[in-house]
């Protein structure tokens, strides 16, 4: 089946730190991967994407590259911020399941100046 | 161009009632997904509407039903509300059917007592 693995969090970091929130996935048929983000009291905001192996999603200073050897789509990012603090769930969608996206449980970043 | 918009943002409703919940997916995206958001079980998947058909249904009890209009427009229903239906509700709209992303909305807050 399909799912998805999550850091466990919460994760708490300080200003100018470096992330990395790890996930892990299986599917059965070829997947997209992608990166939400959610703010308190928000829907998620799409974040970045991949839609094939070794592509690499960028968007915000976040990167994350689609490892088909190692089903893994990490996110990272260089420098965080206190705007950053917010939840990140890693999701996945294949072509036999439509638009049905499968998320991971949610990593929690708190970013402290 | 405007985003998903979900109403009503809250709603308190008690036990064994129903309750309808709307979503206005973005102009020109025919496909609508909806998930339930719960600190317990996370990201659940419900159903998906594409062009007023229902192409996709997730694990919930048949209590809970949706449908989309000819505009693009979906609701969905719960019926005798339990209060483990407290939940955010979040809808999603996407262009087309295919992992391609998903642009959601605030999401409604349903709290049942």
């Amino acid at each position: 089946g399909n799912s998805v693995t999550q850091m466990e969090g919460p994760v708490t970091l300080s200003e100018e730190a470096f992330l990395t929130i790890n996930c892990t996935y299986t599917a059965t048929g070829y997947p997209s991967l992608f990166w939400y983000v959610q703010y308190p009291g928000e829907g998620l905001q799409l974040l970045l994407k991949a839609t094939k192996a070794d592509d690499k999603g960028s968007n915000k200073g976040f990167e994350a590259t689609y490892r088909k050897e190692t089903t893994s789509f990490h996110l990272e990012k260089g420098s965080v911020q206190v705007s950053d603090s917010a939840v990140y769930f890693c999701a996945l969608s294949t072509s036999n399941t439509g638009n049905q996206f499968y998320f991971g449980t949610g990593t929690s970043l708190t970013v402290i100046p | 161009k405007a985003g998903v918009t979900q109403t009503p943002r809250y709603l308190i409703k008690t036990r064994g009632q129903q309750v309808t919940l709307s979503c206005s997916p973005i102009s020109g995206h025919r496909s609508v997904s909806w998930y339930q958001q719960t600190p317990g079980q996370g990201l659940q998947f419900l159903f998906e509407y594409f062009s007023e058909t229902q192409r996709n249904k997730g694990n919930f009890p048949g209590r809970f039903s949706g449908r989309q209009f000819s505009n693009s427009r979906s609701e969905m229903n719960v019926s005798t509300l339990e209060l483990g239906d407290s939940a955010l509700y979040l809808c999603a709209s996407s262009l087309s059917t295919v992992n391609t992303e998903a642009f959601f909305g605030q999401g409604t807050r349903l709290t049942v007592v």
